[in-house]
C-alpha cells in the first residue's frame, strides 16, 4: 500500500529565511511525486511534480524538491520565504493513474514578518 | 483554460436530504477523481473514472454515496441521505499527467 508521511504538522519561519518541508513516501514501484499548496478556503495548486529523470525538480513560486530514492524522500525547499507563502502544503504519491494520489496529512507554514 | 469547475461552492443542507455535487473537468483530461477533505482524515480519494468509466470506488464510504460520469465533460457526486458526518470539502480533480483540482465544494450537513 502506498503512503505519505509529512513529519511536521506546523512550521514557522521568518520572512526571508530558507525553508525545507519534509516528505517521506512508501510505494511499491517507481513513484510519481507531487507537492501541492492550499491557501485557506481554496483548492489545491500544483507546485511541482517528479515523474522521472533529474531528481531535482523546479516548480512555481521559486520552490524546488529533490527526489532521493535511497531515503524514500521528496523534500520541498525554498531559499527565501515570502509572507505570501503562508499556506498548507501537501505531498502526494501516485502511480500510473496520475490523479489517483495518496496525500500526506499536510504541513501548515506560518511566516513571521 | 477555465480549470476544473465545481458547483456549488458552498452547500448547507439538513440531515436526510439529498445532496448533489457537480464537476466539469478540463477538456481533454481523460481521468476524473473525487476527493474528500476533513480535519480528521485529511484528503481521501473517494472514486475515480477513466474515460467516463468508474475504475475504483473503494474509497466511497457507504452506499449513501454514488458518483456518475455520463459524459466526458460532467460528473456528479450524490449523497442520499446526507448525515452530519458527511460535512467536508469535496474536491474534484481531472488529469492526464498533471492532476488539477477544482476549488471544492464545502458541504455542511446540519
Amino acid at each position: 500500500a502506498q503512503s505519505v508521511t509529512q513529519p511536521d504538522i506546523h512550521i514557522t519561519v521568518s520572512e526571508g529565511a530558507s525553508l525545507e518541508l519534509r516528505c517521506n513516501y512508501s510505494y511499491g514501484a517507481t513513484p510519481y511525486l507531487f507537492w501541492y499548496v492550499q491557501s485557506p478556503g481554496q483548492g489545491l495548486q500544483l507546485l511541482l511534480k517528479y515523474f522521472s529523470g533529474d531528481t531535482l525538480v523546479q516548480g512555481i513560486k521559486g520552490f524546488e524538491a529533490e527526489f532521493k530514492r535511497s531515503q524514500s524522500s521528496f523534500n520541498l525547499r525554498k531559499p527565501s520565504v515570502h509572507w505570501s507563502d503562508a499556506a498548507e502544503y501537501f505531498c502526494a504519491v501516485g502511480g500510473e493513474s496520475y490523479g489517483k494520489l495518496t496525500f500526506g496529512q499536510g504541513t501548515i507554514l506560518t511566516v513571521h514578518p | 483554460d477555465a480549470g476544473v469547475i465545481q458547483s456549488p461552492r458552498h452547500e448547507v443542507t439538513e440531515m436526510g436530504q439529498e445532496v448533489t455535487l457537480r464537476c466539469k473537468p478540463i477538456s481533454g483530461h481523460n481521468s476524473l477523481f473525487w476527493y474528500r477533505q476533513t480535519m480528521m482524515r485529511g484528503l481521501e480519494l473517494l472514486i475515480y473514472f477513466n474515460n467516463n468509466v468508474p475504475i475504483d470506488d473503494s474509497g466511497m464510504p457507504e452506499d449513501r454515496f454514488s458518483a456518475k460520469m455520463p459524459n466526458a465533460s460532467f460528473s456528479t457526486l450524490k449523497i442520499q441521505p446526507s448525515e452530519p458526518r458527511d460535512s467536508a470539502v469535496y474536491f474534484c480533480a481531472s488529469s492526464t499527467a498533471r492532476p488539477t483540482f477544482g476549488s471544492g465544494t464545502r458541504l455542511t450537513v446540519v
